[in-house]
């Protein structure tokens, strides 16, 4: 199975920040890559996929970028509403895996 | 709109079975591949598996925690996707959402249902 590790597991920031996320695969996974934003009590809410595409509506503060094994979410300025908790997956093979999630907090 | 409902959860002692359902509207049920995730208390996402569409198989894959234990299943006629679980453990308490996939990515999910497996 292919290991997804995120890090840091969480970081404080302000609003305006700019905020990155990075995902590493245990093995090279051709950009197949969502990241996926969590809020409490709720689903789990698509935001990139293919490693860099933009899910529908979601806003273009948030860009993805890498390839291989490597992978970053970018917040370009944070937003009230873009405290959560974020995760990595990789789509390249089954079984999927999930990063470990990474809690963006408020500083 | 696209909509999926989970239903069916509850408490249920270990080695004790459950099947939870998740109906579907909005989009061509028949056409899509279905996946299930987990979410232990506190924890992070845990892919549970995945059916393909009829009309591509209709296979399922599991992750290894599950595999021989859960059984995903759909019923087209009724837009509807199942995940069937025996022998439940402990381990297993978790929120479990169904979700749409597009390709292998969940594009679309539901609000999810609490899993209690416990003595």
């Amino acid at each position: 199975d292919i290991q997804m590790t995120q890090s840091p597991s969480s970081v404080s920031a302000s609003v305006g920040d700019r905020v990155t996320i990075t995902c590493q695969a245990s093995q090279g996974i051709n950009g197949w890559l969502a990241w996926y934003q969590q809020k409490p009590g709720k689903a789990p809410k698509l935001l990139i996929y293919a490693a860099s595409s933009l899910q529908s509506g979601v806003p273009s503060r948030f860009s993805g970028s890498g390839s291989g094994t490597d992978f970053t979410l970018t917040i370009s300025s944070l937003q009230p509403e873009d405290f959560a908790t974020y995760y990595c997956q990789q789509a390249n093979s089954f079984p999927l895996t999930f990063g470990g999630g990474t809690k963006v907090e408020i500083k | 709109e696209v909509q999926l409902v989970e239903s069916g959860g509850g408490l249920v002692k270990p080695g004790g079975s459950l099947r939870l359902s998740c109906a579907a509207s909005g989009f061509t049920f028949s056409n899509a591949w279905m996946s299930w995730v987990r979410q232990a208390p506190g924890k992070g996402l845990e892919w549970v598996g995945r059916i393909k569409s009829k009309a591509d198989g209709g296979t399922t894959d599991y992750a290894a925690p599950v595999k021989g234990r859960f059984t995903i299943s759909r019923d087209d006629s009724k837009t509807t996707l199942y995940l069937q679980m025996n022998s439940l453990k402990t381990e297993d308490t978790a929120v479990y959402y169904c979700s749409t996939l597009n390709v292998a990515y969940s594009n679309y999910w539901g609000q999810g249902t609490l899993v209690t497996v416990s003595s």
